[in-house]
């Protein structure tokens, strides 16, 4: 069965510093994989997704992930933290051609002044 | 509205009792998904509904939850006899078809479920 990793459940990091957030997947076939995140008291809204086209893959708000077949991860990156970045992530993964999203614990983003 | 809208945001409640919690996606999504969260943990999966029918409802804890959407739009979430331990965010999403995995999910803002 397919499952996701989040490494580290609190990040923080100075503004305008290189934002990391790691996740490894585990599954059998090449997935489908998402992050999301979580203002406070918002719902949760999709940053990227990879689906087996480019590896590098650009969101919106200036993050971009990587997939790495050899290393099953799917980090979450961002060259310059803004406050506004405080939040939680979410990483996501899915089978293809099957619905269920499996999250993964999430990671709150800290961003000091 | 645009989005998903979910009702009520906030609901106390006390052990034993019988909670409603609705869920109104956005309009031509066939696909609705009930998530939960508890606190520290990522959302889990509950029920999916891909129109009027429940396709996979596997994620229910147990029998004392079950969800509807009788006219393939709105869902209800209800839960019977509360526990302490149902206490949780509920998710709600939806996407244009659940058989299109790389769509993408759109969720509400939850609601906030405390069981005294």
């Amino acid at each position: 069965a397919q499952s996701v990793t989040q490494l580290g459940s609190h990040v923080s990091v100075s503004e305008g510093a290189l934002v990391l957030l790691r996740c490894n997947y585990s599954s059998s076939v090449p997935p489908y994989l998402f992050w999301y995140v979580q203002y406070p008291n918002k719902g949760l809204q999709l940053l990227l997704k990879y689906t087996s086209a480019a590896t590098l893959v650009k969101g919106i708000n200036g993050f971009e992930a990587e997939f790495k077949k050899s290393e099953t991860s799917f980090h979450l990156t961002k060259p310059s933290a803004h406050m506004s970045d405080a939040a939680e992530y979410f990483c996501a993964v899915i089978l293809g051609g099957t619905y269920k999203y499996i999250f993964g614990t999430g990671t709150r983003l800290k961003v000091l002044a | 509205g645009a989005g998903v809208s979910q009702t009520p945001s906030n609901k106390v409640t006390e052990k034993g009792k019988y909670v409603e919690l609705r869920c109104d996606p956005i309009s031509g999504h066939t696909a609705l998904y009930w998530y939960r969260q508890s606190l520290g943990q990522g959302p889990e999966f509950l029920i999916y509904f891909q129109g009027t029918g429940a396709a996979d409802d596997s994620g229910l804890p147990n029998d004392r939850f079950f969800a509807v959407r009788p006219e393939g739009s709105v869902s209800t979430l209800k839960i019977q006899r509360t526990e302490r331990g149902d206490s949780a965010v509920y998710l709600c999403a939806s996407s244009l078809s659940g058989t299109s995995s790389t769509g993408e999910l759109f969720f509400g803002e939850g609601s906030r479920l405390t069981v005294l």
